[in-house]
């Protein structure tokens, strides 16, 4: 089945600074890649995601790329904030396109 | 509402106890999944509704844990006689279409369940 492998596990950060989240795949038929940040005692909120016809897409201060051949997209955060702080999950279709696969998250620490 | 709806959002009970926990997804919305997240953990599949019926029920962990959805809305996860593995956060989402849409998923905010 599909696997989603995402690092780093954490990461710490100055305000203003570029934070770069990386995560690979299994399955070359993935065509879906969502990015999810999740506040302490909230569910995740989609930030943003992209499908396999585009290799980057950009929302203000996040983006994020995708490489197929490599099987793996990144989420970049630019000019970063505290209220950045907070765990950011990726997540792949499973081969049925019931479910997400998710990874197992990156803690990001923005200190000002 | 505007979001997805979850109720109760704390649940504490005791070893052993049957629990009901609730789902209201955004309106319009025909996929319903649930999810559950172990403490610092990543988030993990349960079982995935197209209106009323599972097609995909084989993320639940044993026969304890069962689901339903009616009317094309609400869901119910039900959990019996109660394990403290079975403590965790349950998460519902829900999207727009069905198996290889690729429609974004929207999260309610959970029911945390401490068993005791």
């Amino acid at each position: 089945g599909e696997n989603v492998e995402q690092h780093p596990s954490t990461l710490s950060v100055q305000e203003g600074d570029s934070a770069v989240i990386k995560c690979t795949y299994s399955d070359s038929a993935s065509n879906y890649f969502p990015w999810y940040k999740q506040e302490l005692g909230k569910g995740p909120q989609l930030i943003i995601d992209i499908r396999s016809n585009v290799g980057e897409k950009k929302d203000q201060r996040i983006a994020v790329t995708l490489n197929k051949t490599a099987k793996h997209f990144s989420l970049h955060i630019t000019e970063t904030q505290p209220e950045d702080s907070a765990v950011y999950f990726c997540a792949v279709p499973n081969q049925a396109g019931t479910a997400l696969i998710f990874g197992k998250g990156t803690t990001l620490s923005v200190s000002s | 509402g505007a979001g997805v709806s979850q109720s109760p959002s704390n649940k504490v009970t005791e070893k052993g106890k049957d629990v009901e926990l609730r789902c209201d997804p955004i309106s319009g919305h025909t996929a319903l999944y649930w999810y559950r997240q172990s403490l610092g953990q990543g988030l993990e599949f349960l079982i995935y509704f197209q209106g009323n019926s599972a097609p995909d029920k084989s993320g639940l962990p044993s026969d304890r844990f069962s689901a339903e959805r009616t009317g094309g809305s609400v869901s119910t996860l039900t959990i019996q006689r109660t394990q403290q593995e079975d403590s965790a956060v349950y998460l519902c989402a829900s999207s727009r279409g069905g198996p290889g849409a690729n429609q974004p998923q929207h999260f309610g905010d959970g029911t945390r369940l401490s068993i005791l």
